[in-house]
């Protein structure tokens, strides 16, 4: 069975810096692009950022180009995003999903609130 | 980065209608369009990829036609479970995939 675990998110202050991870199980994760997409309360879903299976491609989101950073771990199956400069507008649930488009598998999320 | 618009933003339905919502691209993606069905406390599910490939377990009154820049999902009868929020997503570029605003269909 696919499974995606996500953890570190927690109430972070504005400007300050929290690293998410997601742990892939059930499947060969060095076969697969992965995403980070987020969905602040309420709004709709928004695309973060995508590695591709051996981080030969990498790209970000506008909104957190130069504040975020995608990486995986082959070995250890799994996904990382490291965010800094948090602003308030960074509050949402945190995803990852297998694929970098038409994502068939997602975790259930991390959230991630900024505020002072 | 293409930006994905959707219509309509809300649409108002009853069981066994036939239910149809548009997504349109700021350019050309070709065929590398998903389709996601959303409900409350849920995470996205896969319907659709490739703008008209059923993904496994979905069912058939579910599909997708379109290519370039306007797409379309449509819900041959729609049942009661299929009350959601539905997302289109472009993918063509391999980076900055980006995903319509969504369409919420309730009763």
């Amino acid at each position: 069975e696919v499974q995606l675990v996500e953890s570190g998110g927690s109430l972070v202050r504005p400007g300050g810096s929290l690293r998410l991870s997601c742990t892939a199980s059930g499947f060969t994760f060095d076969d697969y692009g992965m995403s980070w997409v987020r969905q602040a309360p309420g709004k709709g879903l928004e695309w973060v950022a995508g590695i591709n299976w051996d981080d030969d491609k990498i790209d970000y989101a506008d909104s957190v180009k130069g504040r975020f950073t995608i990486s995986r771990d082959n070995a250890k199956k799994s996904l990382y995003l490291e965010m800094n400069s948090l602003r308030a507008e960074d509050t949402a649930l945190y995803h990852c999903a297998r694929g970098i488009g038409s994502s068939d598998f997602w975790g259930q999320g991390t959230m991630v609130t900024v505020s002072s | 980065d293409i930006q994905m618009t959707q219509s309509p933003s809300t649409l108002s339905a009853s069981v066994g209608d036939r239910v149809t919502i548009t997504c349109r691209a700021s350019q050309s993606v070709s065929i590398w369009l998903a389709w996601f069905q959303q409900k409350p406390g849920k995470v996205p599910r896969l319907l659709i990829f490739k703008a008209s490939t059923l993904h496994s377990g979905v069912p058939s009154r579910f599909s997708g036609s379109g290519s370039g820049q306007e797409f379309t999902l449509t819900i041959s009868s729609l049942q009661p479970d299929d009350f959601a929020t539905y997302y289109c997503q472009q993918y063509s570029s391999y980076s900055q995939v980006t995903f319509g605003q969504g369409t919420k269909v309730d009763i």
